[in-house]
């Protein structure tokens, strides 16, 4: 069956623009996850949804970063007034319920010049 | 705080021969989960391996199988009969049963010479 899709695969932004990353997770999985990856390092967790609700959000970042998931399926992650720090690899992974392995998709490659 | 670490930045290893990656995490839950996944060039992560905190069995999954040592805390993969699509990233994960997030090592990369 599909996997994890997101789009876009790549992304260049310049500095201060406002992005948005889409994640489309694999069919009946509740749950859902945002990491950040960047060079060299292995992904850090981001936020949670478990549904609609952002179960736990205590890896974004700031208040530039924010995250829906309006019906329980898509989920967009939302970076305002980007700054270069913000450049890495956003993957989302989805599970079922929340347990067990996480299937991962294949990462957006935001760069912010 | 759950911590994942992974000592090896890179490995070699000869086509066809064995090879073992080590991952040593510290949690303080008693519950978690311990997983191995793989990052070939694409990016893409790829599920490889579980362990379960309480299975008493080390994980085999094929040519992967995961040594558990609970009292050491370490979760070390072992690969054996390497092939050249090997080659990849190799990350350590942690799960705990009171959280949701997995914790990540920074990860092996593995290069499997022909």
């Amino acid at each position: 069956g599909a996997g994890v899709s997101q789009t876009p695969s790549n992304k260049v932004t310049e500095k201060g623009k406002y992005v948005e990353l889409r994640c489309d997770p694999i069919s009946g999985h509740t749950a859902l996850y945002w990491y950040r990856q960047s060079l060299g390092q292995g992904p850090e967790f981001l936020i949670y949804f478990q549904g609609t609700g952002a179960a736990d959000d205590s890896g974004l970042p700031n208040d530039r970063f924010f995250a829906v998931r309006p019906e329980g399926s898509v989920s967009t992650l939302k970076i305002q007034r980007t700054e270069r720090g913000d450049s890495a690899v956003y993957l989302c992974a989805s599970s079922f319920k929340g347990a067990g392995e996480q299937y991962f998709g294949p990462g957006t490659r935001l760069t912010v010049t | 705080a759950q911590k994942i670490t992974q000592t090896q930045p890179g490995m070699f290893v000869q086509e066809k021969e064995a090879v073992t990656l080590d991952c040593t995490y510290d949690t303080s839950d008693q519950s978690y989960g311990l997983f191995w996944y793989k990052q070939p060039s694409s990016g893409e992560m790829i599920f490889l391996i579980y362990q379960g905190s309480y299975d008493e069995q080390n994980a085999t999954e094929g040519r992967y199988s995961l040594n558990f040592q609970k009292a050491r805390k370490s979760a070390n993969l072992v690969i054996s009969a390497s092939q050249l699509g090997d080659s990849a990233m190799y990350f350590c994960a942690m799960i705990v049963n009171t959280g949701n997030q997995f914790y990540f090592g920074t990860g092996t990369s593995l290069t499997v010479i022909p």
